[in-house]
Order: C-alpha cells, then structure tokens, then sequence
C-alpha cells in the first residue's frame, strides 16, 4: 500500500515568509508525528496528533510554528515568518495507534534564504 | 543528560561480515520501547526493528537483531551478513510511555556505517 507522502519535497522561500508543508499518512493510521532533522542531526520531535487533535506540540520551537489536522487525516505544518535557522528537513510519521511503529515519509527540505 | 546516545560517529565494515552498532539510552520510565531506523543517502527513514522493555527476548528481523541488555540501558543493533546497500545513516531512538508524550520519539545522534566490497 501507499507510505506517507509529503509535499514540497523542497522548499525554497525568503526571510520573513510564510510557508505549509503537507503530510499525507498512511491509511487508516490515526497518529501523526511531525519531526525536525538538521544536518548530520537525528530527527527532533515537533508535535503529534492523535486524530484531530494535538496530543502533545510540546516540541513546537516557538508561536510562529502551528500544525493542524482538521479531519484526523491529511496535516499542514504552518510556519509563520520563517527565519534562516527553520532551514531543515521537515519529517512526518504516521502510527496506527499512538504506542506503536512509526513509518516516516520522504521530508520536505526547507531552505531558507 | 542524552536520553539516547550513540557513541559512534562512523562505523566501517567488510561485506559479509556482522557489525554491532552501540546504543545507550536513559530513562526512569518502566515501560518504553526502543527503535532503530536506517536513514540512506535519499533521506528516508526506514524502520528496522523493535524491542519493548517488558520482552523477555531479544528482537530479530532478517539480519538485523538487538541485543538488549535492560540493567545496562543498551540497546545495541547488529547487522549480520553486511551488504553494499546497508552503508547508511542508522539513529536508535525510544519511546517513553508515561504522561502525554508516549507518541514522541528520542533519537541519537547516529552513526554512519561504511560497508566496504
């Protein structure tokens, strides 16, 4: 069956510009995870949703980082007013249920200018 | 304190032959599970294998298994019969189960392993 699938696959954009990034889970899982990687970095938890709702965006860096999810299914990381340090692969994941196996998609690499 | 470290940058292996990747991690948590993803050049994470801390036995999948050992806090992988294809970026990472965070997943650092022909 299909992954998770991610759209951009890249992103370029300039300072103090607006960006989505969009994650398309695997069917049927109802846990969605967002991650951030750096370079030569591991992968750093942002926010995950269990259905609709966030369960714990504990690791959103800061207000201009929002992440939504309105039909338990297909999520959009919103990031307001990016800076030069958002620059990064943006990871999603999808669980069947929030204790278990996360499958990852391809990322989305940020950069910004 | 790293609640997952992995101690090897890079690793180098001979086709054919077993490398163990090291994995140590920290928790107070007495329920988590402990993941290794194997990350290629292309950028993709891809699952390997998982062990929770309540199972009595080691995990394996194919060639990958994990050697757990719970009094330690490690969790190392190793790799038999290496290939060409497993030259790749390898993260370990856990998952704790209490509070609201036991979705979220801690990764290490990684370790890049090299197999040469």
């Amino acid at each position: 069956g299909a992954g998770v699938s991610q759209t951009p696959s890249n992103k370029v954009t300039e300072k103090g510009k607006y960006v989505e990034l969009r994650c398309d889970p695997i069917s049927g899982h109802t846990a969605l995870y967002w991650y951030r990687q750096s370079l030569g970095q591991g992968p750093e938890f942002l926010i995950y949703f269990q259905g609709t709702g966030a369960a714990d965006d504990s690791g959103l860096p800061n207000d201009r980082f929002f992440a939504v999810r309105p039909e338990g299914s297909v999520s959009t990381l919103k990031i307001q007013r990016t800076e030069r340090g958002d620059s990064a692969v943006y990871l999603c994941a999808s669980s069947l249920r929030g204790y278990e196996t996360q499958y990852f998609g391809p990322g989305t690499r940020l950069l910004v200018l | 304190a790293q609640k997952i470290t992995q101690t090897q940058p890079g690793m180098f292996v001979q086709e054919k032959e077993a490398v163990t990747l090291d994995c140590t991690y920290d928790t107070s948590d007495p329920s988590y599970g402990l993941f290794w993803y194997k990350q290629p050049s292309s950028g993709e994470m891809i699952f390997l294998i998982y062990q929770g801390s309540y199972d009595q036995q080691n995990a394996t999948e194919g060639r990958y298994s994990l050697n757990f050992q719970k009094a330690r806090k490690s969790a190392n992988l190793v790799i038999s019969a290496s290939q060409l294809g497993d030259s790749a970026m390898y993260f370990c990472a856990m998952r704790e189960a209490g509070g609201t965070s036991y979705g979220k997943l801690t990764f290490g650092q990684g370790t890049i392993l090299t197999v040469h022909p």
